[in-house]
């Protein structure tokens, strides 16, 4: 499974969109992007995936560059309940987690 | 969207018992199911991949022998932390391969938190 580079934290403010990076430049063609998210002493919530085009759902869109090496997950209008490690996963089968990436949703 | 549940949430148990966890898919079959570790302010490990009928496959540096994993049925996964100590405290999570997806369609349990005395 290919490795995922995440920015270790970000901030953003209640009501504003939160853009998530995370790079995989080794990913191979079959291999699906996934973003999961975790809140404190929960398990990991599943967010969204991908392939090759952009997707949305009643959650996040989320954006994956032509070339695949790179993606974006996107909270439109973050709120305090969206504070939480955001994980982005890239293979077709066990899932290797990176650090992810702390999000924390300020008022 | 399908549902994972693990028992117990929580459990706390004396140094040298062994204790079982058990990760349920609800309402869909899970011919894969894997479990992993979480220590405070890390992020996931996987320990070992289980499948339905057959030996597990462990991580590297995972014991086998203290970590035993059954898979009985495609909805059904248990990890039991034999002779445990407290260095086995930790956060355990499991999560299920739907089988009807035609990715990998993966839904995690609530964890499991282990305290050993």
């Amino acid at each position: 499974d290919a490795k995922t580079t995440q920015p270790p934290s970000m901030d953003c403010a209640e009501g504003r969109a939160a853009n998530l990076p995370c790079n995989h430049s080794t990913i191979s063609g079959n291999e699906y992007v996934y973003w999961y998210r975790q809140i404190h002493s929960q398990g990991p919530q599943y967010i969204i995936h991908g392939l090759k085009n952009n997707e949305t759902n009643e959650m996040a869109s989320l954006i994956i560059t032509e070339d695949r090496k790179s993606s974006t997950l996107i909270l439109p209008h973050a709120t305090l309940r969206d504070t939480a490690v955001y994980y982005c996963i890239v293979g077709a089968g066990k899932s290797t987690f990176g650090d992810g990436t702390t999000l924390t949703v300020k008022p | 969207g399908a549902v994972v549940s693990q028992h117990p949430s929580w459990v706390i148990c004396k140094s040298g018992t062994s204790v079982k966890i058990e990760c349920r898919s609800l309402d869909f079959q899970a011919t894969t199911m894997f479990w992993y570790r979480q220590f405070p302010k890390q992020s996931l490990m996987l320990m070992a991949t289980s499948n339905e009928g057959s030996k597990a496959t462990y991580e590297q540096g995972v014991e086998k022998d203290k970590f035993l994993i059954n898979h009985a049925s495609l909805t059904l996964s248990t990890l039991t932390v034999t002779s445990a100590h407290p260095e086995d405290s930790s956060f355990y999570i499991c999560s299920a391969n739907r089988d009807s997806s035609s990715y990998n369609e993966q839904f995690f349990g609530p964890g499991t938190r282990l305290t050993v005395l």
